[in-house]
């Protein structure tokens, strides 16, 4: 069974679309995150949810939306693209326990982004 | 404000020769260190955590951590390595001040070869 899954793998489109990128998770989870890995291999947090609820919102462009309609989902969509977005893009998720997250962040393949 | 640093981007290494990854991590809060690794065109997985407790944590595929909070560092460690073993590790670091998202160093290449 998949306990993180992204889709699409893949997402090649052209400057000033506007893209969405899925995640799901079945861990029962509470807690989903979205980074942002660049060329550089480096890797970014840009968002995090619990409970629905956003928590944490990095220095993103307002042009990157996340959703999470539920625990178990948190999605993002991309407005008008630019070839800087050009990246991988992770989802992962936890549990937070008594306030404080001690479980692992299971991350799911991700989706590489190709702007033109 | 945490942040992490590996300090070697590329290491080549011989198959089954040991190596050391190495790590090191500031934060004025207590943390939480991890070792993730990503094989090519796949996503992480966790090497091992370190959270509290013994400063020696092992994890999966023989690798093991130790955790200096003096020298403030969290070096990854395996006596014997594969070719298996080729990929990209990162260290990272959560506390309470980031809402415990992971912080990840730049990541250390490590080439394994016969």
């Amino acid at each position: 069974d998949t306990a993180v899954s992204q889709t699409p793998k893949y997402l090649v489109t052209q400057m000033g679309n506007d893209k969405s990128i899925k995640c799901e998770q079945n861990l029962g989870h509470d807690t989903m995150y979205w980074y942002k890995q660049d060329s550089k291999k480096f890797l970014k947090i840009m968002f995090s949810y619990n409970n629905k609820e956003l928590i944490i919102n990095e220095t993103v462009p307002n042009r990157f939306s996340p959703k999470s309609p539920d625990k178990a989902h948190l999605n993002l969509h991309i407005n008008s693209l630019e070839l800087g977005d050009s990246a991988v893009y992770f989802c992962a998720s936890s549990t937070r326990l008594a306030g404080a997250i001690t479980d692992t962040q299971y991350f799911g393949p991700g989706t590489r982004l190709t702007v033109l | 404000a945490q942040s992490v640093t590996q300090l070697d981007s590329q290491v080549p290494v011989f198959e089954e020769a040991p190596v050391e990854l190495r790590c090191n991590y500031s934060s004025s809060v207590s943390v939480y260190l991890f070792w993730y690794v990503q094989y090519p065109n796949q996503g992480l997985q966790l090497l091992l955590k370190y959270l509290s407790g013994s400063t020696l944590v092992k994890g999966i595929n023989g690798f093991e951590a130790e955790f200096n909070k003096s020298q403030t560092s969290f070096h990854l460690r395996k006596p014997s390595v594969h070719i298996s073993d080729t990929a990209e590790y990162f260290c990272a670091v959560s506390d309470y001040g980031s809402g415990y998202a992971l912080n990840f160093g730049k990541g250390t290449s490590l080439l394994v070869t016969p």
